[in-house]
């Protein structure tokens, strides 16, 4: 059972304008969330992360947004410029056991010029 | 950039034959993590290691084995490759912080 999800597989953009990534959750246990931005043939990096006990965090033109009573959070890129376009994952960190990171199925995110 | 490096970045094996991907850190991180990456599934865990010899399972641990005898380099064997073992795998570390930084990643085909 995927326990992080992301239910969007593509988002298009026109540059300039606002891009919201969803992602959601089904373990109350997670304690922090990470999104990670990937270009074809590149590893994950990382972008952005919000501890369970904080609502926003920001960094620039990234915006994440948690709800831990909807188990949801949301990416916001504003304003969307055409290098943002990658495939986007959210991730977890599961604070029993090893501290792993449960992923996404990850959003592509296209911005056009 | 974190120090971490994956060999081979490709690889085409045939079905029933070994394979064993390197991953190599210079952070001197505690945690390494092998994902596999496939359309549809998002990056999935295979092993991880939370120190020299002490590694554990994770989501699809089916037809794998790993080894960490060192604190820099963390093998991930597959015993006899199939087909649906075909994907892009990802090396991770994760140190103090709660980020991970991943590898560049070896695309496995096997035929």
């Amino acid at each position: 059972d995927q326990q992080v999800k992301q239910n969007s597989p593509s988002l298009s953009v026109q540059e300039g304008r606002i891009s919201i990534l969803n992602c959601d959750y089904t373990n109350s246990m997670f304690d922090y969330f990470l999104w990670y931005k990937k270009y074809p043939a590149e590893g994950p990096t990382f972008l952005i992360s919000i501890s369970s006990i904080k609502d926003k965090n920001e960094d620039g033109r990234f915006t994440v947004f948690l709800n831990k009573s909807a188990k949801h959070l949301s990416l916001h890129i504003v304003p969307s410029q055409p290098g943002d376009s990658a495939v986007y994952f959210c991730a977890a960190n599961d604070q029993t056991g090893a501290n792993n990171l449960f992923f996404g199925t990850g959003t592509r995110l296209t911005v056009i010029p | 950039d974190a120090g971490i490096t994956q060999s081979p970045r490709h690889k085409v094996t045939e079905t029933g034959t070994p394979v064993t991907l390197r991953c190599h850190q210079t952070e001197n991180h505690r945690y390494m993590y092998w994902y596999r990456q496939d359309p549809g599934h998002g990056l999935r865990l295979i092993h991880y290691s939370y120190g020299v010899k002490d590694t554990d399972k994770g989501e699809v641990s089916d037809g794998y084995s790993v080894s960490r005898s060192k604190t820099e380099d963390f093998l991930l064997t597959l015993e006899s490759a199939t087909s649906s073992q075909t994907s892009v795998y990802f090396c991770a570390i994760r140190g103090p912080g709660t980020e991970a930084f991943f590898g560049q990643g070896t695309r496995l085909t096997v035929v």
